[in-house]
């Protein structure tokens, strides 16, 4: 079976344009998260996704950011009028059920670059 | 709020040598603990994860982590490392839902 995939996997932007980043979780896989990881940090958590329910958008660093998994699989994380703090990479990740103890399976990540 | 340290950003380690990765963690409620593993090029997978019981956690690739509570640590030790386990090393907790990620460990074995 097919792992979690991301697409595009670098994105290039000029400041002010908007992006859209697309994540195909593990079919039948319940929950989906995205992350922002900045070079040479850890993930940072910014939504999370049980089915078609956002259960928590807390760590959306602003209001031009917003994720949406309309029928509970495929996800779209978009950003607005990027700006170059948003230069990061993207990660999703998958996982079977709702509870965080279970395994998520990672993505190879969005590498944006906004200049 | 919980949060993740992770006190050597990079450890040096000749191959065939015992390493620790070290991890502490600070939470007001229980937490669940993990460490995945991002090798060059790949996406994180996961290594080994505490939920309950036995402290001492065995994992993947020869890898294992002990749970102290006392300490608020989740270190992460190997007897015996090889070239293949050149990688970062990310500690995380999640009290029930998200999951929050150290800054990691670069682990570089020296041959």
């Amino acid at each position: 079976g097919a792992g979690v995939s991301q697409s595009p996997r670098y994105k290039v932007a000029k400041r002010g344009q908007d992006v859209a980043l697309r994540c195909d979780p593990i079919s039948g896989h319940v929950s989906l998260f995205w992350y922002q990881q900045a070079l040479g940090q850890g993930p940072e958590f910014l939504t999370y996704f049980q089915n078609e329910a956002q259960l928590d958008k807390s760590g959306l660093p602003s209001d031009r950011f917003f994720a949406e998994r309309p029928e509970g699989s495929v996800s779209t994380l978009k950003i607005q009028r990027t700006q170059q703090e948003d230069s990061a990479v993207y990660l999703c990740a998958s996982s079977l059920g709702s509870r965080s103890y279970n395994e998520q399976f990672f993505g190879p990540g969005t590498r944006l670059t906004v200049l | 709020a919980q949060s993740v340290t992770q006190l050597d950003s990079q450890v040096p380690v000749f191959e065939e040598a015992p390493v620790e990765l070290r991890c502490n963690y600070s939470s007001s409620v229980s937490v669940y603990l993990f460490w995945y593993v991002q090798y060059p090029n790949q996406g994180l997978q996961l290594l080994l994860k505490y939920l309950s019981g036995s402290t001492l956690v065995k994992g993947i690739n020869g890898f294992e982590a002990e749970f102290n509570k006392s300490q608020t640590s989740f270190h992460l030790r190997k007897p015996s490392v090889h070239i293949s386990d050149t990688a970062e090393y990310f500690c995380a907790v999640s009290p029930y839902d998200k999951v929050i990620f150290g800054p990691g460990t670069s682990l570089s074995v020296i041959p």
